[in-house]
């Protein structure tokens, strides 16, 4: 089945303990993102990535890493993690470049930082 | 940033009625618009990515119109049912970018 998936789905975790959120997919897509969603917000783009070791700051890239060594991985580091990046995360590919074909997206992975 | 207003924020419908709403966005450099469906606990799937001004695309009772030069797509759902309750997201693309830019989204909730 094609599909995106992402682990944890809920992590609780305290503030400056670093974590990482994978995200894979069996689509062969060359482009990853990660999204944040917060309330009253639309999805606000993190990191994207165009192909492996291809990879771009997004809207809000402050406090997170990211790295992509191959093609089906694209994992969200947070090093030292802050309340203000309690959220609910998405990882997306998609065929080709960024924004010219359907995004698949992932399950979500919700975070919280106490 | 690129910003894009989705209207009305949220609407409810009667099970059976037709409604619409828009996603306006700005219209120099235009390249493409996407539209997702959310629903609640669940993760955005594609509706339509849509090119050409003018264009009209169609999934079951789900269509879309575009209009590239003023800067605006329409969403319409016709004959509505409970399982289009769901937060409807529009998303633009520039020419030479790499990314879309979502609108907060459309919350629509039918009642039975």
């Amino acid at each position: 089945e094609a599909q995106v998936t992402q682990n944890p789905r809920y992590l609780i975790t305290v503030t400056g303990k670093k974590l990482t959120v994978t995200c894979s997919q069996n689509m062969n897509h060359e482009y990853m993102s990660w999204y944040r969603q917060d309330p009253g917000l639309g999805l606000r783009q993190i990191y994207y990535s165009m192909n492996v070791e291809v990879t771009d700051k997004g809207d809000v890239p402050e406090g997170y890493k990211v790295s992509r060594k191959e093609k089906r991985n694209f994992p969200l580091i947070l090093e030292s993690p802050s309340p203000n990046q309690t959220s609910l995360y998405f990882c997306a590919s998609s065929f080709g470049q960024g924004g010219y074909n359907e995004q698949f997206f992932g399950p979500g992975t919700r975070l919280t930082v106490l | 940033i690129l910003n894009v207003e989705q209207s009305p924020q949220s609407l409810h419908v009667q099970e059976g009625d037709s409604t619409n709403f828009t996603c306006s966005f700005p219209s120099s450099n235009f390249y493409a618009l996407h539209w997702y469906r959310w629903e609640t606990a669940k993760s955005p799937e594609a509706l339509f990515v849509m090119t050409l001004n003018g264009d009209e695309k169609k999934k079951g009772r789900i269509s879309a119109t575009l209009n590239t030069k003023e800067g605006y797509s329409y969403l319409y759902i016709k004959g509505s049912q409970p399982e289009d309750s769901a937060t409807y997201l529009c998303a633009p693309l520039r020419k030479g970018a790499q990314k879309l830019v979502f609108g907060q989204g459309t919350r629509l909730t039918i009642n039975p």
